[in-house]
C-alpha cells in the first residue's frame, strides 16, 4: 500500500529556516506534491517534483531524492503567516488517480 | 478563492438523515475529486471524476457514499443514513488534466458536516 510519514509538529522562530521531511513508501511513484493549509481553510498548493533536485519558488523550496523515497519543503525568512499546517501527498502508485496526503505537519512560527 | 466552490458551507443534521453537498469545479477543469478531512489528518481520497466520468472510488468508502458528475460541469455528494462517524470537514477539488504536469488541484473551501 501507500503511505507517507512527516512530523506532526515543528516550531521555528521569525526569520529563520525550517525544514519539513516526508518518506513515502508507494508501489509506484508520480511525483510528491507539497500543499499548505491554514486553520479553517481549504489546502493550496505549493510545489511538485517529479525528478531528484530542488525545486525553488519564492521563499519556498521542495527537495526530492527518488532513491531515498524522501522529499523536504523548505521555508526561508519564516513569517508568521507561514503557521499553518503542512502536507506532502503522492498519486497512486497503481496508476490510479488516488492522491494520498499524509497527516500533515503543523508549523508554529513565533516572534 | 481559488475558484472552487462548494455549498452548502455547514451543514447539521440528525443521525439517520440524507444530506447532499455540491461542488462547482474551475470551468475548465475536467479533473474533480471529493475528499473527507477530520481534525488533525490530512485530506482522505472518496472519489475522482474525469469529466463526467467517475474513474476510482475509494474501498473504505460504503455504499452510504454516492457521488455524480452529470455533464462533466458541477459535483454532488450525497450520504445516505448518516451516522455520527460521517462527521468532517468534505473537500471538493479540481485540477486540469492535459498540460498540468504539476498536477495541482484547486481545493474549495469545504463542507463542514455534524452528525448529532
Amino acid at each position: 500500500g501507500q503511505s507517507l510519514e512527516q512530523p506532526s509538529e515543528v516550531t521555528a522562530v521569525e526569520g529563520a529556516i525550517v525544514q519539513i521531511n516526508c518518506t513515502y513508501q508507494t508501489s509506484g511513484f508520480y511525483g510528491l506534491s507539497w500543499y499548505q493549509q491554514h486553520d479553517g481553510g481549504a489546502p493550496t498548493f505549493l510545489s511538485y517534483n517529479a525528478l531528484d533536485g530542488l525545486e525553488e519558488t519564492g521563499r519556498f523550496s521542495s527537495f526530492l531524492s527518488r532513491s531515498d523515497s524522501y522529499g523536504y519543503l523548505l521555508l526561508q525568512e519564516l513569517q508568521m503567516k507561514d503557521s499553518a499546517s503542512y502536507f506532502c501527498a503522492v498519486r497512486d502508485g497503481t496508476g490510479g488517480f488516488k492522491t494520498i496526503f499524509g497527516a500533515g505537519t503543523r508549523l508554529f512560527v513565533k516572534a | 478563492d481559488t475558484g472552487v466552490s462548494q455549498d452548502p458551507r455547514h451543514k447539521i443534521t440528525k443521525r439517520g438523515q440524507n444530506v447532499t453537498f455540491r461542488c462547482d469545479p474551475i470551468s475548465e477543469h475536467n479533473r474533480l475529486y471529493w475528499y473527507r478531512q477530520t481534525l488533525g489528518q490530512g485530506p482522505e481520497f472518496l472519489t475522482y471524476f474525469q469529466n463526467e466520468a467517475q474513474l476510482e472510488k475509494s474501498r473504505l468508502l460504503s455504499d452510504r457514499f454516492s457521488a455524480e458528475r452529470p455533464k462533466g460541469s458541477f459535483s454532488t455528494l450525497e450520504i445516505q443514513r448518516t451516522e455520527q462517524g460521517d462527521s468532517a470537514m468534505y473537500l471538493c477539488a479540481s485540477s486540469l488534466g492535459e498540460g498540468n504536469y504539476r498536477r495541482e488541484q484547486y481545493f474549495g473551501p469545504g463542507t463542514r458536516l455534524t452528525v448529532t
